[in-house]
């Protein structure tokens, strides 16, 4: 069993609509928990990143933990074309090595 | 545009050879952070430094070697190259030794033949 679990997608919604990702993990030590964007051919780009459980809001992305449930979310409000791209959920506990998932392929329809 | 460089943008070599990946870190940063990308392992850390030191190592081969110099750039070494190798490596940058904040480059893309 893998670490970090993210479904691949991919995920296709029309836009304007409301998209969430979810990552799921095993390990009870993780405290720091990210959300990176990769656009084809390009490298991962932050989008956020929270400690310990709670929500996070950054214009139209919210980031969600639950650690009770070894969960973390990431939700797109009133999503856009331009936001077609990889999601990566990453984690760590002992901060220096990050835990990446496979990514889910969005694809935002005009 | 994340400020980290990375060259080359592309690298084709044979089976055998050895070939040296260069990073350049965001101004300000002293954490450089190496990953691999492939399709059936997605995004997984080899190593980190901080100022010149190693800090933390992940699945990274011993054929692979790495180093920060003082003026923080970074190189990847990696020799002995096998198909398997083939993959788009990835350096980050961070202002802080701990990983939680890490900017990426675009990438070398090594296609080993």
């Amino acid at each position: 069993q893998k670490e970090v679990e993210q479904d691949p997608g991919p995920l296709s919604v029309p836009e304007g609509a409301i998209v969430s990702l979810n990552c799921t993990y095993s390990n009870s030590a993780f405290q720091y928990f990210m959300w990176y964007r990769q656009y084809s051919r390009k490298g991962p780009e932050l989008l956020m990143y929270t400690y310990s459980s709670g929500n996070k809001e950054d214009g139209r992305f919210t980031a969600q933990v639950d650690k009770s449930s070894k969960y973390i979310s990431l939700f797109i409000r009133d999503s856009q074309p331009s936001d077609s791209a990889t999601y990566l959920c990453a984690m760590s506990a002992v901060i220096h090595k990050l835990i990446f998932g496979t990514g889910t392929l969005l694809a935002v329809q005009p | 545009d994340s400020g980290v460089t990375q060259t080359p943008k592309h690298l084709i070599t044979a089976t055998g050879q050895r070939v040296t990946l260069r990073c350049s870190p965001r101004s300000g940063d002293l954490s450089v952070y190496w990953y691999q990308q492939s399709l059936d392992q997605g995004l997984q850390f080899l190593i980190q430094y901080y100022n010149g030191e190693e800090r933390a190592k992940g699945n990274i081969l011993e054929r692979f070697s790495a180093q920060q110099f003082p003026d923080l750039h970074s190189e990847l070494n990696l020799s002995s190259l096998e198909l398997g190798d083939s993959a788009l490596y990835f350096c980050a940058s961070s202002p802080r030794d701990t990983g939680y904040e890490q900017y990426f480059g675009p990438g070398t893309r090594l296609t080993v033949t």
